[in-house]
């Protein structure tokens, strides 16, 4: 009865290959992110979809790209990994009308 | 630019004794305000938030926090602190309920037992 659910849990890879990470809910929820957590823990932003639609998008380089197939699912792909692209990677998602997000475990990324 | 300001990077405190951990936001007007918890590897949990009403909002785990306007301030605090209370803890706001969230950069908590 996972909520928020994303896998890998764990990714280790060589510079410059392309990886993918997925999440899905099954809370029925509209809204989806992505955050990244740096090595100092530092949460932030990268992405929201809404209903399949990307409504956030922060400063993001152009190697990310997201893709939502549906409103339960947000992939992140990631082309051309980058030393600086090892973090924590959160999936989370929200209800219409509601403010709180609810989290996945992480993807623990390590690019080598 | 929104910021969400922690000053205290580490704190230490014993078990059974009282914890406040900091929090100052930026928003001019009322914000949506959170804290989250994360145990080491693991993802976020909401102890709780506020965004109208009294003042002073419960969460989950005997955690409080306290709106103050006149201070930008969400403290969060516990009368008496469990050695599983140990993690990372966020505190975080938003303009609406619909806009992104920001967190600030975390307090970590130790618990001597």
């Amino acid at each position: 009865d996972t909520a928020v659910s994303q896998t890998p849990k764990y990714l280790v890879t060589q510079m410059g290959n392309d990886k993918s990470i997925k999440c899905e809910q099954n809370l029925g929820h509209d809204t989806m992110y992505w955050y990244k957590q740096d090595s100092k823990k530092f949460l932030k932003i990268m992405f929201s979809y809404n209903n399949k639609e990307l409504i956030i998008n922060e400063t993001v380089p152009n190697r990310f790209s997201p893709k939502s197939p549906d409103k339960a699912h947000l992939n992140l792909h990631i082309n051309s990994l980058e030393l600086g692209d090892s973090a924590v990677y959160f999936c989370a998602s929200r209800p219409s009308g509601g403010e709180t997000q609810y989290f996945g475990p992480g993807t623990r990324l390590l690019v080598l | 630019a929104q910021s969400v300001t922690q000053p205290d990077i580490h704190i230490t405190v014993s078990e059974g004794a009282s914890l406040e951990l900091r929090c100052n936001y930026s928003y001019g007007a009322t914000p949506y305000l959170f804290w989250y918890v994360q145990s080491p590897g693991q993802g976020l949990q909401l102890l709780l938030k506020y965004f109208s009403g009294d003042t002073l909002v419960q969460g989950i785990k005997g955690f409080e926090a306290e709106f103050k306007r006149s201070q930008s301030s969400f403290n969060l605090r516990k009368p008496s602190v469990h050695w599983s209370d140990a993690a990372e803890y966020f505190c975080a706001e938003a303009k609406t309920s619909y806009d992104k969230v920001i967190f600030g950069p975390g307090t970590s908590l130790s618990v001597i037992p």
